[in-house]
């Protein structure tokens, strides 16, 4: 059974830094496209950014230049790293699997991320 | 960036009810479309992808249908279990955006 698990969410300040992670279980983070999604309170879904198979990304231009995907291929865990925090940012944070041109057939739990002063 | 449409963006309807959700596209998607459910503090689950095809397990009061810019879901008979709020994607092309979602609430 494929999980996905997300962690390191929390309060932070507006220009802070955090680090999400995605630990996968039951699938290889290498042998798929891993997508982050996020969700502001109250509203709808969001698509943030993609990692291929083969290493490349792609970002939304709302977090481009401030949010970088990565993997850990020994740890099985996919990363999203976030800087220079705004408050619009402030968001569940979700991992998901895609299959590619067809969805995103697994997801996490989802992390809050609450950025305010 | 491709745009999506949802409509209506909340419904009430009554348990047998068939209920039809639509998804319109900026511009033309070929059948990169698929369909999530989504219930309170729950994340999404994937219901349907290419437009049509239902996933391994999902019930069959579920279907989907459109191509090119127009989408739609039906629910053929509302179950208790299906009052949520349905969310569309596109995957033809990077980001992968959704639509704005649609409420389906008990009358």
């Amino acid at each position: 059974e494929v999980q996905l698990v997300e962690s390191g969410g929390g309060l932070i300040q507006p220009g802070g830094s955090l680090r999400l992670s995605c630990a996968v279980s039951g699938s290889n983070v290498n042998s798929n496209y891993m997508t982050w999604v996020r969700q502001a309170p109250g509203k709808g879904l969001e698509w943030v950014s993609v990692l291929y198979r083969a290493g490349g990304t792609y970002y939304a231009d709302s977090v481009k230049g401030r949010f970088t995907i990565s993997r850990d291929i020994s740890k099985n865990t996919v990363y999203l790293q976030m800087n220079n925090l705004r408050a619009d940012d402030t968001a569940v944070y979700y991992c998901a699997r895609e299959v590619v041109a067809s969805g995103l057939d697994y997801w996490g739990q989802g992390t809050l991320v609450t950025v305010s002063s | 960036d491709i745009q999506l449409t949802q409509s209506p963006s909340f419904l009430s309807a009554s348990v047998g009810d068939r209920v039809t959700i639509t998804c319109r596209a900026s511009q033309g998607i070929s059948s990169y479309l698929a369909w999530y459910q989504q219930k309170p503090g729950k994340a999404p689950k994937f219901l349907i992808y290419g437009a049509s095809t239902l996933r391994s397990g999902v019930p069959s009061r579920f279907s989907g249908s459109g191509s090119g810019t127009e989408f739609t879901l039906t629910i053929s008979s509302l179950q208790p279990e299906d009052f949520a709020t349905y969310f569309c994607q596109q995957l033809d092309s990077y980001p992968g955006t959704f639509g704005g979602g649609t409420k389906v609430e008990i009358k």
